[in-house]
């Protein structure tokens, strides 16, 4: 099936620094990619669409300044966690959708984000 | 956005055939069912989609009836490797030409010797 990495998998960052997660479609171009955010044995929590080429569009109370969302090219999109802050950390999962498969989505592998 | 409901969680022995249902009632005539498992620390992973009737793959099937207003994920003889969380899905299509997937609290699978 379709394969979509993240990078990094984990991330410690101190209070006050910014971190980039990458999320890529190997296989297969996605105009289309998402964000979610997932707390310890809790269902995922979707906070943004990410679109090519224009701005993504982030669900309510999803701090879009806080949050920045970049899908530049067809196979990447990056979400960008500012000022983190320890109640960031999470466990963030991007997913792509493949138009040419019956619009299946496929889900990363997850970034585990601590912010110390 | 279709809402789903699926029970929270469900216990089952390995080799049993394990069936979980779910229930999305406002489904729209453009929306797909898709279910995935995940495992912890794992992004979800694809099990199965279907649109109507019934879907088969090498590792599950799917039931839909006709009025698509429930689903039901079948697992034959499952193993302890099984125990997961599973989701069903139904895309929200918001007429731009994908699908976004609203998660629902899943269902918690355990799988016992």
């Amino acid at each position: 099936g379709a394969v979509v990495s993240q990078h990094p998998s984990r991330v410690i960052c101190k209070s006050g620094t910014s971190v980039k997660i990458e999320c890529r479609s190997l296989d297969f171009q996605a105009t289309t990619m998402f964000w979610y955010r997932q707390f310890p044995k809790k269902s995922l929590m979707l906070m943004a669409t990410s679109n090519e080429g224009s701005k993504a569009t982030y669900e309510q109370g999803v701090e879009k300044d806080k949050f920045l969302i970049n899908h530049a090219s067809l196979t990447l999109s990056t979400l960008t966690v500012t000022s983190a802050h320890p109640e960031d950390s999470s466990f963030y999962i991007c997913s792509a959708e493949d138009s040419s498969s019956g619009n299946t989505i496929y889900f990363g592998e997850g970034s585990w984000l601590t912010v110390v | 956005l279709a809402k789903t409901t699926q029970p929270i969680s469900m216990d089952s022995y390995e080799g049993q055939e394990v069936n979980i249902t779910c229930s999305h009632n406002n489904i729209a005539t453009n929306d797909y069912i898709t279910w995935y498992q995940q495992f912890p620390s794992q992004g979800p992973r694809f099990i199965i989609q279907g649109y109507k009737t019934k879907v088969t793959n090498e590792v599950a099937s799917l039931f839909i009836p006709a009025d698509r207003k429930s689903s039901t994920l079948s697992l034959p003889r499952v193993s302890l490797s099984d125990t997961a969380v599973y989701y069903c899905l139904v895309g929200d299509n918001p007429g731009q030409g994908f699908q976004k997937l609203v998660f629902g609290t899943g269902t918690r699978l355990l799988v016992s010797p």
